[in-house]
């Protein structure tokens, strides 16, 4: 079946520090990926997607390339915030029934000042 | 945009008794919502898919008698969780996927953080 996997956290870095999240996928044909944020005690939101190989997703700063060859999608920001301090979960939305979507195991992001 | 509202945020209930959590979709008909489950530094699990007007789909391991899922409504789902006990303590988030939109579109609910003693 479909499966996510990311590297384990929790990250911490410095203030305008360089951040790479590596997430690598296992899916059948041509799944769309996602990377969401949860904020603490809140929900996740979306913070940015592609829908197939070589799109860049972006947004805020942060940004992710489809890689079908490799089947990744690494998230990455060149200078992190306090702000950006989170959880980031890695997701794919394959060609399983209900088309739901599975999620990697979360990195916990932790930026200090 | 699509915001699904999910209630309540928090809630701390006695072991035996009888949890009900709503997700309601605003201004946007959700006509399959996926119930997740989050444990304390981990990801989150599929407990269950529901489709209005249908019988839920609930994922290995999960026990339907316990986890009382309902989507009489395209603007309502709700999940109960029957006698709880403390091993249920968790958090659970509802998402929706966008009707009539491509097949990437979910929306997710803010969660709800059950505690039970």
């Amino acid at each position: 079946g479909d499966s996510v996997t990311q590297m384990e956290g929790p990250v911490t870095l410095s203030e305008e520090a360089f951040l790479t999240i590596n997430c690598t996928y296992t899916a059948t044909g041509y799944p769309s990926l996602f990377w969401y944020v949860q904020y603490p005690g809140e929900g996740l939101q979306l913070l940015l997607k592609a829908t197939k190989a070589d799109d860049k997703g972006s947004n805020k700063g942060f940004e992710a390339t489809y890689r079908k060859e490799t089947t990744s999608f690494h998230l990455e920001k060149g200078s992190v915030q306090v702000s950006d301090s989170a959880v980031y979960f890695c997701a794919l939305s394959g060609n399983n029934a209900g088309n739901m979507l599975t999620f990697g195991g979360g990195t916990r992001l932790m930026v200090k000042p | 945009g699509a915001v699904v509202s999910q209630h309540p945020s928090r809630v701390i209930c006695k072991s035996g008794t009888s949890v009900k959590i709503e997700c309601r979709s605003l201004d946007f008909q959700a006509t399959t919502m996926f119930w997740y489950r989050q444990f304390p530094k981990q990801s989150l699990m599929l407990m269950a898919t529901s489709n209005e007007g249908s019988k839920a789909t609930y994922e290995q391991g999960v026990e339907k008698d316990k986890f009382l899922i309902n989507h009489a409504s395209l603007t309502l789902s709700t999940l109960t969780v029957a006698s709880a006990h403390p091993e249920d303590s968790s958090f659970y988030i509802c998402s929706a996927r966008l009707s009539g939109r491509d097949r990437d579109g979910y929306t997710f609910g803010s969660g709800t953080r059950l505690t039970v003693v």
